[in-house]
């Protein structure tokens, strides 16, 4: 067990729909990652979150948004829903910053889009 | 920018076979390195890292050597046994600037009894 958790674990919704994922992550960690992982793409680096604020950025598209809260849980936005966005997206955690220490994984949620 | 080359699958052994699955990066200055495996329908997980030129890690019998002169970080296990059916990723971080972890597209590993 990581100690990252992630719900819902499946979602399964239509095109032109909105959802949200949320992770929390490990005790102590600040850091938040999200990833997307689809068979064509691989594990495709979406965003970060550093103690509340945004760090970097990847490939994310602009109808996708996310948070970190002050608890420092994190919540991933899906809108407009098209097929293609159906994969399974990964929350990870880290203690801080440095590249030194691993990201922790939670077992990720399958969104498919119908 | 990053990025990490790995060895295409997917690979096919008996058990007690050695393993080898080859990994090469491309990236500015001296990143971490890691090997992550991820089993049917879970997340993630560590294997093993190494965060400097010669490091070896290793972990459940698995073992990998940060080779800077030839920019790779090979995974190798003596004797792979079904559990071991997975797949295997393996990334790099930059020290500094992003601290993203950026992964090889994956390499699955299939044991047969």
């Amino acid at each position: 067990d990581s100690g990252v958790t992630q719900t819902p674990k499946h979602l399964i919704t239509a095109t032109g729909q909105r959802v949200t994922l949320r992770c929390s992550p490990r005790s102590g960690d600040l850091s938040v990652y999200w990833y997307q992982q689809s068979l064509d793409q691989g594990l495709q680096f979406l965003i970060q979150y550093y103690n509340g604020e945004e760090r970097a950025k990847g490939n994310i598209l602009e109808r996708f948004s996310a948070q970190q809260f002050p608890d420092l849980h994190s919540e991933l936005n899906l809108s407009s829903l098209e097929l293609g966005d159906s994969a399974l997206y990964f929350c990870a955690s880290s203690v801080g910053q440095g590249g030194n220490s691993p990201l922790h994984f939670g077992n990720g949620t399958r969104l498919t889009v119908t | 920018g990053d990025s990490v080359t790995q060895m295409e699958g997917p690979v096919t052994l008996s058990e007690e076979a050695f393993l080898t699955i080859n990994c090469t990066y491309t990236a500015t200055g001296y990143p971490s390195l890691f090997w992550y495996v991820q089993y049917p329908g879970e997340g993630l997980q560590l294997l093993l890292k190494a965060t400097k030129a010669d490091d070896k890690g290793s972990n459940k019998g698995f073992e990998a050597t940060y080779r800077k002169e030839t920019t790779s970080f090979h995974l190798e296990k003596g004797s792979v046994q079904v559990s071991d059916s997975a797949v295997y990723f393996c990334a790099l971080r930059r020290i500094q600037g992003a601290q993203k972890l950026v992964f090889g597209q994956g390499t699955r590993l299939t044991i047969n009894p």
